[in-house]
């Protein structure tokens, strides 16, 4: 079946630090990769995505590259804030032949990130 | 309204009770998604919505637990006699289609069973 794998957390880093979270993946078809991020008392929300094999997603200084070869989509991102501090979740959504959608999201476990100043 | 929707914000009930959690997607959105979020365990895809038909209810852990949804819009979750072991979070996600990957998720509805 398909199914997302996520680093472990909790990942405590200091302010301007370099993140990387890994995410990688199995998948039978042709899966979409996406980062959502739940911040504090917040619901979840889509930070970046990408559709196809070599594809950068970006977002609010974050990226993550589609590695069809490694399977993986690893966060990044050069400079963490304080407000960068929310679980992050890689997620998979697949296409099937001729463009059929199976609808939902597969989800990572999530990875817990908290930047002290 | 402006996004997705869900009440109640927490829920306590006893063991046995039914419950009922609502879900009010973005309007126009066709694609409506429940998940369960419990601690340590990620996020649980439970069942989909494409209309008022349900093509995925493979992740519903058991016949205790039924979803509909009316007229395109709203769609209510519920949990017969309750086990302490659905105690979670349970999420609503809308998207505009379900050929559109971004989805958009509610605040959730806390559900602790004593």
């Amino acid at each position: 079946g398909n199914s997302v794998t996520q680093m472990e957390g909790p990942v405590t880093l200091s302010e301007e630090a370099f993140l990387t979270i890994n995410c990688t993946y199995t998948a039978t078809g042709y899966p979409s990769l996406f980062w959502y991020v739940q911040y504090p008392g917040e619901g979840l929300q889509l930070l970046l995505k990408a559709t196809k094999a070599d594809d950068k997603g970006s977002n609010k200084g974050f990226e993550a590259t589609y590695r069809k070869e490694t399977t993986s989509f690893h966060l990044e991102k050069g400079s963490v804030q304080v407000s960068d501090s929310a679980v992050y979740f890689c997620a998979l959504r697949i296409l099937g032949a001729g463009g059929t959608s199976y609808g939902k999201l597969t989800f990572g476990q999530g990875t817990i990130l908290t930047v002290h100043p | 309204g402006a996004g997705v929707s869900q009440s109640p914000s927490n829920k306590v009930t006893e063991k046995g009770k039914d419950v009922e959690l609502r879900c009010d997607p973005i309007s126009g959105h066709t694609a409506l998604y429940w998940y369960r979020q419990s601690l340590g365990q990620g996020l649980e895809f439970l069942i989909y919505f494409q209309g008022n038909s349900a093509p995925d209810k493979s992740g519903l852990p058991s016949d205790r637990f039924s979803a509909e949804r009316t007229g395109g819009s709203v769609s209510t979750l519920t949990i017969q006699r309750t086990q302490q072991e659905d105690s979670a979070v349970y999420l609503c996600a809308s998207s505009l289609t379900i050929w559109t990957g971004e989805l958009f998720f509610g605040e959730g509805s806390r559900l602790t069973v004593l």
